[in-house]
């Protein structure tokens, strides 16, 4: 079972307004990620969290907030963004696991919309 | 500093051709982990192949086989009797953190199989 869960599917909201995305894995994951991705570019890590606490933050402004409240759950929370933030943002999760067996495993995205 | 290239942008193939799909890497590393990730028009990245730096043999499943050359940095992507189910968007990409972390991708070729 690989199945990593995403809602919701689609979001679209003002600039103003604040959202949260939600990814969820059942697959016993120690490390879960946020990723965006442009249209016709391949996705950009954005944060990292591992044994629940971040790992890596790739310089991603302030007006995105991730969230780890247990191994198998992520949010990102969404605060006053602006239209170019328009993307696919996918998550994905891992065993983080040493000696290079780790294989990310990833979510069907959320589209999100700014206006 | 670590690099992917793709140099094929768009490839398209009539049903039953084979294909190949080339991916070229930069690393100092000497320990470093190579995957094949596909993205279907539905949008979520399915993993298909993660190769270790100390592992050159090359691999086959099903009609997809994976040739590593580590003297010409190469990861080659060769799907054969293609079928219009593999119309999608195939990202190589690189990683030289053992235990998981940031993906290097590169930029995608996109997979036309028409019937």
């Amino acid at each position: 079972d690989t199945e990593v869960t995403q809602t919701p599917k689609h979001l679209v909201m003002g600039m103003t307004n604040k959202k949260s995305l939600k990814c969820e894995q059942h697959m016993g994951h120690r490390a879960m990620y946020w990723y965006k991705q442009k249209a016709k570019k391949p996705p950009e890590l954005m944060f990292v969290y591992s044994y629940e606490k971040l790992s890596i933050n790739e310089s991603v402004p302030s007006r995105f907030s991730p969230e780890c409240p247990n191994s198998s759950l992520l949010n990102l929370h969404l605060h006053a963004l602006q239209p170019e933030d328009s993307a696919l943002y996918l998550c994905a999760s891992s065993h983080w696991t040493s000696g290079g067996k780790d294989t990310q495993y990833f979510g069907p995205g959320t589209r999100l919309t700014v206006l | 500093a670590q690099k992917v290239t793709q140099a094929q942008t768009e490839i398209s193939v009539v049903e039953k051709e084979d294909v190949t799909l080339d991916c070229v890497y930069e690393t100092r590393d000497t320990t470093y982990y190579l995957f094949w990730y596909k993205q279907p028009p539905s949008g979520e990245l399915v993993f298909l192949i993660r190769r270790n730096s100390f592992d050159e043999q090359n691999e086959i499943s099903g009609r997809y086989s994976w040739n590593f050359q580590k003297s010409t940095s190469s990861f080659n992507f060769t799907i054969t009797a293609s079928q219009v189910v593999d119309s999608a968007v195939y990202f190589c990409a690189l990683s030289v953190n053992p235990q998981g972390g940031k993906l290097i991708f590169g930029q995608g070729t996109e997979l036309s199989v028409k019937p």
